[in-house]
C-alpha cells in the first residue's frame, strides 16, 4: 500500500513564524505536491516537485518555498506565517506512467495549521 | 470563471437513494477525468479514473464523461450511510501531471 505521511495533523503557529510541514511517501514517486484546501475553493495547487531539487510553481506559490532535497521527503515552508495561511494543508504524490495508465495522486491525511 | 464547477452542496439523501454528483468545466483541453473521495479528517482518495468520453462502472458507481457538454458526473446507486464524505472531482490535460480539482460536494446519506 502506497503510504504518504505529514509531520503533523494539527499545528498553530503564531503570525510571523517560519513553518515547516513535511511529507513522506514510501513508493519511489517521482512527482510530489502540495495543496491547500479551504471550504468552497478545494484544493489549489501550492508547488509540486518532479524530480529531487526540481520545484514548479502551482497556482498559488505566494508566501510559500518548497524543498525537496531526498526523492521521498518533500517540504513545504512559509517563509512568515500570516493569518490568511490559516488552512488544511494537503501532501501528495503520483508516479509518471510510461504509456498510458493511472495518474492517481496518492494523498496524506493533511496539516490542519492554524495561525493567530 | 473557475476551470472546473462543483456545486458545494451540502446534498442530504436517504439511504438507498441514487445520488447523481457532477462537475462542468471550460478547458476542451482536458482528457483525463477522475472522481476522488474525502472523508472527514482524512486526505482524498481516487475513486473512479476515465480517459476521454464515455462511462465506466465500478459496483455502485457510474462515471460519465461527455466532453461535447464539458461535463463530467459521478452516479451513485443504493447510496449508503458510509457513502457520506466530500467527492472531488479533478483532471488534467493530456501531458504533465497536475490535477485541477472542482471544489467538492458535501454527501450525506441519511439512515
Amino acid at each position: 500500500d502506497v503510504k504518504v505521511t505529514q509531520s503533523s495533523r494539527y499545528l498553530v503557529k503564531r503570525t510571523g513564524e517560519k513553518v515547516f510541514l513535511e511529507c513522506v511517501q514510501d513508493m519511489d514517486h517521482e512527482n510530489m505536491f502540495w495543496y491547500r484546501q479551504d471550504p468552497g475553493l478545494g484544493l489549489r495547487l501550492i508547488y509540486f516537485s518532479y524530480d529531487v531539487k526540481m520545484k514548479e510553481k502551482g497556482d498559488i506559490p505566494e508566501g510559500y518555498s518548497v524543498s525537496r532535497e531526498k526523492k521521498e521527503r518533500f517540504s513545504l515552508i512559509l517563509e512568515s506565517a500570516s493569518t490568511n495561511q490559516t488552512s488544511m494543508y494537503l501532501c501528495a504524490s503520483s508516479w509518471t506512467p510510461k504509456t498510458s495508465g493511472s495518474y492517481e495522486q496518492y494523498f496524506g491525511p493533511g496539516t490542519r495549521l492554524t495561525v493567530t | 470563471q473557475k476551470e472546473v464547477e462543483q456545486d458545494p452542496g451540502p446534498l442530504s439523501v436517504p439511504e438507498g437513494a441514487i445520488v447523481s454528483l457532477n462537475c462542468t468545466y471550460s478547458n476542451s483541453a482536458f482528457q483525463y477525468f477522475m472522481w476522488y473521495r474525502q472523508y472527514s479528517r482524512k486526505g482524498p482518495e481516487l475513486l473512479m479514473y476515465t480517459y476521454s468520453s464515455g462511462n465506466k462502472e465500478d459496483g455502485r458507481f457510474t462515471a460519465q464523461v461527455d466532453k461535447s457538454s464539458k461535463y463530467i458526473s459521478l452516479f451513485i446507486r443504493d447510496s449508503q450511510p458510509s457513502d457520506s464524505a466530500t467527492y472531488l472531482c479533478a483532471m488534467k490535460f493530456r501531458n504533465g501531471n497536475k490535477l485541477v480539482f472542482g471544489a467538492g460536494t458535501i454527501l450525506r446519506v441519511k439512515s
